[in-house]
């Protein structure tokens, strides 16, 4: 069962451009939206995270816009560097007894051409 | 730079050997993780542990099992590989406390051939 879906799946964008990346997610019990950033060859990293209590959280060309009634949050890349092309994931997670665990959406290729 | 790690990074072995992925952290924490990751990109979790002797299977079915010894140290082990357990496999750490990183190692490249 997924919980947070992921789109697209791939996508190519010009040097200096913006890339957005949107995940929408079913579950109203999750309060915590974690981006993270995998480059090939290594583990995924955190990048930005934000709590539903915001409507947008920004770092650097890095922006959270999270929308709570519609269930969906975005990442905006702005000014789009050749050095961020990674594959990107969004999740999210919520408070249970035992502990936080993260739910993965599938994942978005970015490929930023020079 | 890498405060968890994993080994061997990459294992090519024969259908019906016995592995273990080694994934160890330097950083003290309760939580471990192992994913599998298809090259379609999604991570699937397939087992945790929130301490020492604490093992749970995660969302994907797996044949693998894990233990929890040390908190340092949280191997994954397959009794007997087969060519449907060819993945990457990466293990991850985070502190305890509600919102905390998850810390990624490098990867498993598995093949079994």
């Amino acid at each position: 069962q997924q919980q947070v879906k992921q789109s697209p799946q791939s996508l190519i964008v010009q040097k200096g451009g913006i890339s957005i990346i949107n995940c929408a997610y079913e579950n109203t019990a999750f309060d915590y939206f974690p981006w993270y950033q995998q480059f090939p060859g290594k583990g995924p990293a955190l990048l930005i995270a934000i709590r539903p209590d915001v409507s947008e959280k920004k770092e650097g060309r890095f922006t959270i816009s999270f929308n709570k009634s519609a269930k969906q949050f975005s990442l905006h890349i702005m000014d789009s560097q050749p050095g961020d092309s990674a594959t990107y994931f969004c999740a999210a997670s919520m408070k249970e007894t035992s502990g936080s665990r993260l739910t993965f959406g599938e994942g978005t290729q970015l490929t930023v051409n020079p | 730079e890498a405060d968890i790690y994993q080994t061997p990074r990459y294992l090519v072995i024969g259908t019906g050997k016995k592995i273990t992925l080694e994934c160890s952290q330097t950083m003290g924490h309760d939580k471990m993780y192992w994913y599998q990751q298809d090259p379609g990109m999604e991570l699937h979790l397939i087992h945790y542990s929130y301490g020492v002797n604490s093992t749970e299977k995660g969302d994907l079915s797996s044949e693998s099992t894990v233990s929890r010894i040390r908190t340092e140290h949280f191997p994954l082990t397959l009794e007997s590989a087969r060519p449907s357990h060819t993945s990457q496999y990466l293990c991850a750490s985070r502190p305890s406390g509600y919102n905390s990183p998850l810390h990624f190692g490098n990867g498993t490249r598995l093949t079994v051939t």
